[in-house]
């Protein structure tokens, strides 16, 4: 069953501009977080926000997280061309199991 | 940096053929994943291991086994590909619970079954 839920499933931008993707999940976490995959490529970390945390800042991207909403999202600022890829949100429960949303595709033109 | 090898990155069998996909990763982490990606469905995990020879099912383990009989290497087995196995394959590991929280990927295995 899926968790995290990215909004939008398809986003496109220009070089520069700033990309903010959503991830919504429905049970409680222990922590939350964003994965970056290219295409046809394995899934790279980008950031983990646990669940007693609000915000985190990582280079050029933030990532917040509200857990009365069950949301979080997660901001590039200043994107470039190299950002084009797809991003997962993943929710981490006390169990062993990382549940992944099904993606957003982000489109950065230069 | 860790790595995490998948032996294969594209395949096609017949319905019907045995497949192995291998895994190696070269950190020495305890847990190790089989995942399957298909468009619009993200990530299913299919099977899961936390230790030598040991083994969990996770959310689509149906027409799949898996085997760990070293640390660093995780192989998933298709009995009797079918074409609905069509779809690419992720190997991932991570060190155990409360040691860390990052899941390192392989690349990637894309089996066409026809």
């Amino acid at each position: 069953s899926q968790q995290g839920e990215e909004d939008p499933q398809a986003l496109s931008i220009q070089e520069g501009e700033n990309a903010t993707m959503n991830c919504s999940y429905k049970t409680s976490i222990n922590n939350l977080q964003w994965y970056r995959q290219n295409s046809g490529r394995g899934l790279v970390h980008l950031i983990l926000i646990r669940s007693n945390e609000r915000e985190k800042h990582s280079g050029r991207l933030r990532v917040t997280l509200d857990t009365s909403k069950k949301s979080s999202s997660l901001l590039i600022t200043a994107s470039r061309a190299a950002d084009t890829a797809s991003y997962f949100c993943a929710t981490k429960d006390s169990s062993y199991k990382l549940i992944f949303g099904s993606g957003t595709r982000l489109l950065v033109r230069p | 940096d860790v790595k995490v090898t998948q032996s294969s990155r594209y395949l096609v069998k017949r319905t019907g053929e045995k497949v192995f996909l291998e895994c190696v990763q070269d950190m020495d982490h305890e847990n190790m994943f089989w995942y399957r990606q298909d468009p619009g469905l993200g990530l299913r995990l299919i099977y899961f291991s936390y230790d030598v020879k040991m083994k969990e099912k996770g959310d689509i383990p149906e027409g799949y086994s898996v085997s760990r009989e070293k640390k660093e290497r995780f192989s998933l087995i298709l009995e009797s590909a079918s074409t609905n196995q069509t779809s690419m394959y992720l190997c991932a590991s991570s060190l155990p619970e409360g040691a860390g929280n990052t899941i390192y990927f392989g690349e990637g295995s894309w089996l066409t079954v026809v």
